[in-house]
């Protein structure tokens, strides 16, 4: 079975700070993993992707995602924090052998103040 | 990408009546599905509808309780059955418009229900 583990539930940061949301994962071959955001009263919009190559995974909006086999982690990063970021992020994984469904983590919440 | 409109935005329903949402995409699209967001946990997939075949659902939803169709590609509803407020829940769709477990999905702006 696969999963997906998100330890924070609100992450706070001053905005023009560096951000760090943190994902691990489990799976039982190699992973593919996504980043989505939900904005208040929204759905999830696709932030980025991990497949195969490049361990660094540049997406949408200036962020940023460090996959990491050994550590089974793919923690999504921001350089600046805006304080537009503020929304509810999702972390999720699929096997990437045949085709498997959509697990994913539980959110954390993202606040930037100004 | 992919445009996705979900019918309605919200409502307020009383216990044991149903409601059918309607997943509207702007193109055509192989797989199409349903997540359940309950307040302040994360997504949890009921069911996977592909057209012409019968949906496929998750351990722990049952057709009866969320009966699906899918009757062409742009299209899918799903209805919530003999509701409770267990049910009160956001319920989202979503496209994959190319097959293969790399492709991300895109949701809709899903629908908030709440059951009195």
């Amino acid at each position: 079975a696969q999963s997906v583990a998100q330890p924070e539930d609100q992450v706070n940061v001053a905005e023009g700070n560096p951000l760090t949301v943190k994902c691990t994962y489990s799976v039982s071959g190699n992973p593919y993993l996504f980043w989505y955001v939900q904005y208040p009263n929204r759905g999830l919009q696709f932030l980025l992707k991990y497949i195969t190559g490049d361990n660094l995974v540049k997406g949408s909006y200036g962020f940023e995602a460090e996959f990491n086999k050994s550590q089974t982690s793919f923690h999504l990063k921001k350089p600046s924090a805006l304080v537009s970021d503020s929304a509810l992020y999702f972390c999720a994984v699929r096997e990437n052998s045949g085709y498997s469904t959509l697990t994913f983590g539980k959110g954390t919440m993202l606040l930037v103040s100004p | 990408s992919a445009v996705i409109s979900q019918k309605p935005s919200r409502d307020i329903c009383q216990r044991g009546t149903s409601l059918t949402i309607q997943c509207q995409v702007d193109s055509q699209v192989t797989m199409m599905f349903w997540y359940r967001q309950q307040p302040g946990q994360s997504l949890t997939l009921i069911a996977t509808a592909n057209q012409g075949s019968e949906a496929t659902y998750e351990s722990g939803f049952v057709i009866d309780k969320f009966p699906i169709s899918r009757p062409n590609l742009t299209f899918s509803t799903l209805t919530v059955s003999n509701m409770s407020p267990e049910d009160s829940s956001i319920y989202l769709c979503s496209v994959e418009p190319s097959w293969g477990g790399y492709n991300e999905q895109f949701f809709g702006p899903g629908t908030r229900l709440t059951v009195l």
